[in-house]
């Protein structure tokens, strides 16, 4: 049962062009939606989050849009850069009452054309 | 940022031994840390919650005989990988999560194969 998911698997976009990674969730319970970026062999580094009580966070050339109506958040890089080239996962979090725990999308692959 | 280190970052062992890995927040002190594993082209795959001075929380699915995580200080996590199949490998990535910031932050993994 995948709650989290991202049915891109992979996304091309030539350097200067907006990117617009997509993931959909399941669980109403996610209070909270992570990006991350991950190179093969590395473990993930954080991008940005949003919290479910807003539609819309900003930071540099990363925005995520949150639509909890469609349970829909996607991730938009403009522009989009060659170093952007990687997989991104979205996650989403629930509190359990010590951390949060998080459920990861299945990626998608960004490559960053010139 | 905060960083977390795992130890060794890849190790080759012989089907029927066991492995242990080490996870180590560097400048936080963490009472939880996660396990995940990621097969090639999936997604990463939470294992378990490992709480400080308590048992570790296995999702659905984990063997916790077979998976052995101590949490025995604020820095350090450790998962066993007992009697280690060739289906166990994998890449094993911790997290760490600083209470202070709410935020969880990812240890570099360590590869495994099993031969």
């Amino acid at each position: 049962d995948q709650q989290v998911k991202q049915n891109s698997p992979s996304l091309s976009v030539q350097e200067g062009r907006i990117s617009i990674l997509n993931c959909d969730y399941t669980n109403s319970m996610f209070d909270y939606f992570l990006w991350y970026k991950k190179y093969p062999a590395e473990g993930p580094t954080f991008l940005i989050s949003i919290s479910s009580i807003k539609d819309k966070n900003e930071d540099g050339r990363f925005t995520v849009f949150l639509n909890k109506s469609a349970k829909h958040l996607s991730l938009h890089i403009v522009p989009s850069q060659p170093g952007d080239s990687a997989v991104y996962f979205c996650a989403a979090s629930v509190f359990t009452g010590t951390a949060s725990k998080l459920t990861f999308g299945t990626g998608t692959r960004l490559q960053v054309t010139l | 940022g905060a960083v977390v280190s795992q130890h060794p970052s890849r190790v080759i062992c012989k089907s029927g031994t066991s492995v242990k890995i080490e996870c180590r927040s560097l400048d936080f002190q963490a009472t939880t840390m996660f396990w995940y594993r990621q097969f090639p082209k999936q997604s990463l795959m939470l294992m378990a919650t490992s709480n400080e001075g308590s048992k570790a929380t296995y999702e659905q699915g984990v063997e916790k005989d077979k998976f052995l995580i101590n949490h025995a200080s604020l820095t350090l996590s450790t998962l066993t990988v007992t009697s280690a199949h060739p289906e166990d490998s994998s890449f094993y990535i911790c997290s760490a999560h600083d209470r202070a910031k709410d935020t969880q932050y990812f240890g570099p993994g360590t590869r495994l194969t099993v031969l």
